[in-house]
């Protein structure tokens, strides 16, 4: 069965700090993948995705960027962060050319 | 502009009646609907999906129906657990290539209670 793991679990950074959060995914080969992001109070908004090694696509344009050095392996990372950064990140996954995503266990990201 | 909405931010339920949660969409492009179940802290659960061709699809206590002329889908949930307690965001997908990007509603918390 596949698995998706996050880490770390939480994590307080102070503002202008580097951030690398890691995502990967087990029992799969070639999946997509999915970086999202809930504020406070509100739904997921997707940020990156990716079909493949070095393939990312952005959604919204912001302080943070994604890459995907290996087939299961998807960091999401930032050179400084800024306190609206806070939220928690969600990283998923898809089989190829189907819909449903499946949601690891989430990062909690305080910026200070 | 929000896609996806979910205009009931809450939901209280007695054990043993129905939950119906709703969502409303304006993107006609959507053709895959999705319910997640998400508890705090943690990540959101597939639930039930529904694709564009079909009005009804059930799975055990959980249907999703979806009305597209109306764009609005519903979860029905009968009979209703207290552990049904969560917050529940529909989701609809719009297909990119090989890839599947989802945009969420902002979330309805249901609680059944006793």
């Amino acid at each position: 069965s596949q698995t998706i793991h996050q880490w770390p679990a939480t994590l307080v950074q102070p503002v202008g700090s580097p951030l690398s959060l890691e995502c990967t995914v087990e029992g799969t080969s070639n999946p997509n993948l999915y970086w999202y992001r809930q504020a406070a109070g509100r739904g997921l908004q997707l940020l990156f995705y990716s079909v493949g090694i070095g393939q990312i696509s952005s959604e919204v344009p912001q302080n943070l960027s994604a890459s995907r050095p290996q087939d299961r392996q998807f960091i999401l990372s930032s050179k400084k962060l800024l306190l609206s950064d806070s939220g928690f990140y969600l990283c998923a996954w898809t089989k190829e050319s189907t819909d449903t995503q499946y949601f690891g266990p989430g990062t909690r990201l305080t910026v200070l | 502009d929000q896609q996806v909405k979910q205009n009931s931010p809450s939901l209280s339920v007695q054990e043993g009646r129905i939950s119906i949660l709703n969502c409303d969409y304006t993107n006609s492009m959507f053709d895959y609907f999705l319910w997640y179940k998400k508890y705090p802290a943690e990540g959101p659960t597939f639930l039930i999906s529904i694709s564009s061709i079909k009005d009804k699809n059930e799975d055990g206590r959980f249907t999703v129906f979806l009305n597209k002329s109306a764009k609005h889908l519903s979860l029905h949930i009968v009979p209703s657990q207290p552990g049904d307690s969560a917050v529940y965001f529909c989701a609809a997908s719009e297909r990119y290539g090989t890839a599947s990007k989802l945009t969420f509603g902002t979330g309805t918390r249901l609680q059944v209670t006793l």
